[in-house]
């Protein structure tokens, strides 16, 4: 079975820390990637990544890093955060296979006061 | 743009049927389904490919048409075990061979 985990299933920050979320997938998946879920707008996609340094911007970038030094392992970066920016974030990451099943880390649900 | 999804909620009693449909503006290659339950992440359903097959697992069944650019969700004689978001993620070559664009989700309770 896949397994994608995930560093935290709660985190509660302040205004303008840096944040640091932190996901690894144990199947040797090329793709990674990361989504933040909020009501009523389903899933959407901040950046992927397809191997080891290379990142892609998805349809919400803004105010959003990525890095992924090592295969297994996709970080993803609030620089600054802000409230807006509350919400769940899921890891997900699948093979290159044309068929591109999804498989998705349990969350971290990020409050920023 | 996401894909449209319909509709947004559906509540039913247990042995009921439900369809549940997503609707795409792209060209299509594939269909993901996947149901997220209350606090857990979305689990992989089934995959709908280019050439219009219907899938089945269980009692959950799924059809693709790629003309229309819809795919649909059938889920017949609901259990309790039913019940949560669903989501469709579409694959699309205009977006990006490694891509699925998620819609926004349909609600599903089902009731005893």
């Amino acid at each position: 079975d896949v397994k994608v985990t995930q560093s935290s299933r709660y985190l509660v920050k302040r205004t303008g820390e840096k944040v640091f979320l932190e996901c690894v997938q144990d199947m040797d998946h090329e793709n990674m990637f990361w989504y933040r879920q909020d009501p009523g707008l389903g899933l959407r996609l901040i950046y992927f990544s397809y191997d080891v340094k290379m990142k892609e911007k998805g349809d919400i970038p803004e105010g959003y890093s990525v890095s992924r030094e090592k295969k297994e392992r996709f970080s993803l970066i609030l620089e600054s955060a802000s409230t807006n920016q509350t919400s769940m974030y899921l890891c997900a990451s699948s093979l290159f296979t044309g068929q591109e099943t999804q498989y998705f880390g349990p969350g971290t649900r990020l409050l920023v006061l | 743009q996401q894909p449209v999804q319909s509709p947004q909620a559906v509540i039913l009693r247990e042995g009921e049927d439900a369809v549940i449909n997503c609707s795409s503006s792209k060209a299509l290659y594939s269909v993901h389904w996947y149901r997220q339950k209350h606090g857990e992440a979305p689990v992989f359903l089934m995959i709908l490919l280019k050439g219009g097959e219907q899938k089945g697992h269980e009692k959950i069944s799924a059809s693709f048409n790629e003309k229309k650019q819809q795919s649909s969700l059938y889920l017949t004689a609901s259990q309790l075990s039913y019940s949560g978001t669903y989501f469709c993620g579409t694959g699309s070559l205009v977006v990006s061979a490694r891509q699925l664009t998620f819609g926004s989700g349909t609600q599903l309770t089902v009731l005893p």
